[in-house]
C-alpha cells in the first residue's frame, strides 16, 4: 500500500515567485491536511480539504491557497513568495475528516526562498 | 485556544533503557484526542500512539505507553527497551473531536538513543 506522496522533495524559489506543491494521499483517504514546519514557529496548520472542499483553514495570509481534486490529490500554492515562507511543508491524509483518528504524513517538501 | 508544552528540548537514553518524555496541554474541551508523533531524520512524521481523553485507560503500543492524567492535563510518553531506531524528534499533539479539526503540536523533544 503506497504511502502519502509529496512532490517535489526539494524546491528553491526566488522572492516574488509562486510555487505549487503536490500531495497524493493514501488510496481511499479523502482528507488531506497541510502543515508548515519551521524552526521558529514549529508545526502550524495551513488547511484541510475533504471531498474537494476546504473544511478548515489556519491563520495564514491569502497568499497560501490550496485545492483538492476528485481523486483526493491535493495541491498547495503560495504566491508572491517571501523569505519567511522557507519551510518544510508536510501533507497528511486521513480516512475521515479531521485529525481525530491520526494522520499519515508524507515526507514533506523542503521549500527554500532566496 | 489549545496549547501544548514540551519542556524537554533534548533527551538522551542508553540503548535498552527506559525514557519518559513529558507533555502538558491546555484545553477548554472535555472530549479531545492526544497523540505522540515521531519525526526521524527522514522527515516523515509517524504516529506513535493515540489516546482518547474520555478513556481512563492509558494507551499502549508495544514498547510505547502513555501516562495520561486528565485532571493535571499531562500526557507523558514512556519508551521501554529503547532502540537506536527510536532516535527522532517526538511531538506531542492534541485535537478536539468533530469534523475538520486540526492538530496543535508542541515544540518537540529531540531524543537520542546511545550505545
Amino acid at each position: 500500500k503506497a504511502g502519502v506522496t509529496q512532490t517535489p522533495r526539494y524546491l528553491i524559489k526566488t522572492r516574488g515567485q509562486q510555487v505549487t506543491l503536490s500531495c497524493s494521499p493514501i488510496s481511499g483517504h479523502r482528507s488531506v491536511s497541510w502543515y508548515q514546519q519551521t524552526p521558529g514557529q514549529g508545526l502550524q496548520f495551513l488547511f484541510e480539504y475533504f471531498s474537494e472542499t476546504q473544511r478548515n483553514k489556519g491563520n495564514f495570509p491569502g497568499r497560501f491557497s490550496g485545492r483538492q481534486f476528485s481523486n483526493s490529490r491535493s495541491e498547495m500554492n503560495v504566491s508572491t513568495l517571501e523569505l519567511g515562507d522557507s519551510a518544510l511543508y508536510l501533507c497528511a491524509s486521513s480516512l475521515a475528516q479531521g485529525a481525530d483518528y491520526g494522520y499519515t504524513f508524507g515526507s514533506g517538501t523542503r521549500l527554500t526562498v532566496v | 485556544a489549545q496549547t501544548v508544552t514540551q519542556s524537554q528540548p533534548e533527551m538522551s537514553v542508553q540503548e535498552a533503557e527506559t525514557v519518559t518524555l513529558s507533555c502538558t496541554y491546555d484545553t477548554s474541551e472535555n472530549n479531545y484526542y492526544l497523540f505522540w508523533y515521531k519525526q526521524p531524520p527522514s522527515r516523515q512524521m509517524i504516529l506513535v500512539i493515540r489516546q482518547e481523553a474520555y478513556k481512563q485507560q492509558n494507551a499502549t503500543e508495544n514498547r510505547f505507553s502513555v501516562n495520561f492524567q486528565k485532571a493535571a492535563k499531562s500526557f507523558s510518553l514512556k519508551i521501554s527497551d529503547s532502540q537506536l531506531g527510536d532516535t527522532a524528534m517526538y511531538f506531542c499533539a492534541t485535537t478536539t473531536p468533530g469534523g475538520g479539526n486540526k492538530l496543535t503540536f508542541g515544540t518537540g523533544t529531540q531524543l537520542k538513543v546511545e550505545l
